[in-house]
């Protein structure tokens, strides 16, 4: 079970928007660590998507956007395409766990 | 261009050794902290290790303290990942993966199957 809780899947219709949820706790995203979310492709390696919370990685269209609040933190996609069905992971550190922590992540699925 | 590519995975027995290496290239790897990260199929990310700049700090993953050392070698731009009394659960794609504070860059992943 991983420290970081995400829903294991979501879906929407193309051109609608989904959100994806990060809960960690006070050790972790609680403790003013960032949070970071990755976007996985099938059959591909992980893609940095959003870096400190709320900073689109190089390339990455507007559509995604990241928020953090308290212990949890957020990916919102707008405008859904179908080339966004993948799997997102967050991640963060645990300062209990002295260890980089990842959510379990979610499957996104474009209806 | 960054580009990691990692190489040495393969089929091995419950018990047995593995390295991996990671090349790196594209940017000066001696100004990076360098992270591995594996992936069970059909599973989720997990942090396995991650190694300063200098080669001085180095942190391990619970489930491979004792068993698993990193290296790197900044004179060759490489990552090594010593792998030893290895078990079925550490069956694996294995990424490297450049660590700014984030994963800001990976490889494309070597896979590890520990099998008898």
């Amino acid at each position: 079970q991983s420290v970081l809780t995400q829903p294991p899947s979501v879906s929407g219709a193309s051109g609608q928007m989904v959100t994806i949820s990060c809960t960690g706790s006070n050790s972790n995203i609680g403790a003013f660590y960032d949070v970071h979310w990755y976007q996985q492709l099938p059959g591909t390696a992980p893609k940095l998507l959003i870096y400190d919370n709320t900073n689109r990685a190089s390339g990455v269209p507007d559509r995604f956007s990241g928020s953090k609040s308290g212990a949890s933190a957020s990916l919102a996609i707008t405008g859904l395409q179908a080339e966004d069905e993948a799997d997102y992971y967050c991640q963060s550190y645990d300062v209990s766990l002295s260890a980089v922590i990842f959510g379990g992540g979610t499957k996104l699925t474009v209806l | 261009q960054v580009q990691l590519v990692e190489s040495g995975g393969g089929l091995v027995k419950p018990g047995g050794s593995l390295r991996l290496s990671c090349a790196a290239s594209g940017f000066t790897f001696s100004d990076y902290y360098m992270t591995w990260i594996r992936q069970a199929p059909g599973k989720g990310l997990e942090w396995v290790s991650y190694i300063s700049n200098s080669g001085i700090n180095i942190y391990y993953a619970d489930s491979v303290r004792g068993r698993f050392t990193i290296s790197r070698d900044n004179a060759r731009n490489s990552l090594d990942l010593q792998m030893n009394s290895l078990k079925a659960e550490d069956t694996a794609v294995y990424y490297c993966a450049r660590d700014s504070h984030n994963f800001d860059y990976w490889g494309q992943g070597t896979l590890v199957t520990v099998s008898s």
